[in-house]
């Protein structure tokens, strides 16, 4: 079955610098890739998105790349807050089913004041 | 914006019991779907409740251990039967559509389960 590796587990930086998080994906029919960031104790929020047309997606802060080739696919998060201090999990779809996610293992990330 | 609620959002039961969790939108929504977060861990999608008919299950996920049933386009359950200590975890339902976007997966608050 679909199988998404995500590095590193833990990520901790100084605010205002900069943190990447990778993941890499194997099943080449996955073509939606969603970022969730959970805060202790309460539910993954959608960060970001991407879907398997596009290279590259920026929010503010926030950009995905994705390289479909390589199947992997990258959270960059620039200028760092500690209200940023959470994991992050990245997901591909089953399967391209477009809906069914398989999660990464998540990156606890702390940024530090 | 839609809100997705669930019930209990925790419970502490005995091991052999079952325990049946309730997740409500209050639009109706295209798809739901029930995940597992162990302690610590990952999110792991256990199945698809489809409206009127039997839910689909992913692989390690059978239907005389978690039940479900979706009867309407706002409502689901989810039951953990006949429970042991490795049930422990938050169970969460996800939407697709509705009040949402209609292309990707919202998340309820969960419900945080312990069976001792």
């Amino acid at each position: 079955g679909e199988n998404v590796e995500q590095h590193p587990s833990t990520l901790s930086v100084q605010e205002g610098d900069s943190a990447v998080i990778k993941c890499t994906y194997s099943d080449s029919a996955s073509n939606y890739f969603p970022w969730y960031k959970q805060e202790l104790g309460k539910r993954p929020q959608l960060i970001i998105d991407i879907r398997s047309n596009v290279g590259e997606k920026k929010d503010q802060r926030i950009a995905v790349t994705l390289n479909k080739t390589a199947k992997h696919f990258s959270l960059h998060i620039t200028e760092t807050q500690p209200e940023d201090s959470a994991v992050y999990f990245c997901a591909a779809d089953l399967r391209g089913s477009n809906y069914k996610l398989t999660f990464g293992k998540g990156t606890l990330l702390t940024v530090n004041p | 914006s839609a809100v997705i609620s669930q019930k209990p959002s925790r419970d502490i039961c005995q091991r052999g019991t079952s325990l049946t969790i309730q997740c409500q939108v209050d639009s109706q929504v295209t798809m739901m779907f029930w995940y597992r977060q162990q302690p610590g861990q990952s999110l792991t999608l256990i199945a698809t409740a489809n409206q009127g008919s039997e839910a689909t299950y992913e692989s390690g996920f059978v239907i005389d251990k978690f039940p479900i049933s979706r009867p309407n386009l706002t409502f689901s359950t989810l039951t953990v039967s006949n429970m042991s200590p490795e049930d422990s975890s938050i169970y969460l339902c996800s939407v697709l559509g509705g009040g949402f976007r209609t292309d990707t997966q919202y998340f309820g608050p969960g419900t945080r389960l312990t069976v001792l």
